[in-house]
């Protein structure tokens, strides 16, 4: 069965600081996507990265960087500086090798930045 | 930029009703989601469409749901008799691919919020 695990249910952090959102995965496929998406208060989902199971290279985004390790099945994203805009619910999400583009999502990070 | 786009944003319906949601997925796409979030709780997996027939489905898309692709741009999420359990957000989301090519990202439309009395 494939899971995605959001241990951290709210994080409240103070403006400018760095955070870290955690997700670990389950998956028996050898070739698999993994995905962050960003829910903002206003509801939308938007979409930040994504990551295919073969290419473990980190990626960095301005202020957003990835760490994947298959090792620890683990995708963690990381906030550098944080600011309020960042005040949302972050989502992992897995989709296995099968054809049909199923997405898994994890339970999601309530991230708070306070002014 | 294209989007994906929804309609309505929000539904008020009685129990037993039947709504329609409707989705217009980005052009050049070919696969196309419905995923529901109740409230405060997780995104879940409906259903996957493509060509013309699911898929895939969830244990949660069961009779009373049905999609439909009508014409060349349209994409909808059918819900025959409602509950109170239906209430939730339901995204729409479409992928120019699912296999293993470059564009296997989906993008979202921003929902309609369905709320059932």
């Amino acid at each position: 069965a494939q899971k995605v695990t959001q241990a951290q249910t709210e994080i409240s952090v103070v403006e400018k600081e760095d955070v870290t959102l955690d997700c670990v995965y389950e998956t028996r496929d050898t070739t698999y996507y993994l995905f962050w998406y960003k829910q903002p208060p206003s509801g939308e989902l938007v979409f930040l990265i994504r990551r295919n199971s073969f290419d473990e290279q980190n990626e960095i985004s301005g202020r957003y960087s990835w760490n994947f390790q298959k090792s620890t099945s683990s995708f963690n994203f990381t906030i550098t500086a944080s600011q309020v805009v960042d005040s949302a619910v972050y989502f992992c999400a897995l989709r296995g090798s099968g054809n049909t583009g199923k997405l898994i999502f994890g339970q999601g990070t309530t991230l708070q930045v306070k002014p | 930029e294209p989007e994906v786009t929804q309609t309505p944003s929000h539904q008020v319906t009685q129990m037993g009703q039947e709504v329609i949601l409707r989705c217009v997925p980005i052009s050049n796409h070919l696969y196309f989601y419905w995923y529901r979030q109740i409230l405060g709780q997780k995104v879940e997996f409906l259903v996957s469409f493509y060509n013309n027939e699911i898929s895939e489905k969830s244990e949660i898309f069961d009779d009373q749901f049905s999609v439909e692709r009508p014409d060349g741009s349209n994409f909808t999420l059918k819900i025959r008799s409602t509950k109170l359990e239906d209430s939730a957000m339901y995204f729409c989301a479409s992928s120019e691919s699912s296999g293993r090519g470059l564009q296997e990202t989906q993008y979202f439309g921003p929902g309609t919020r369905l709320l059932v009395l």
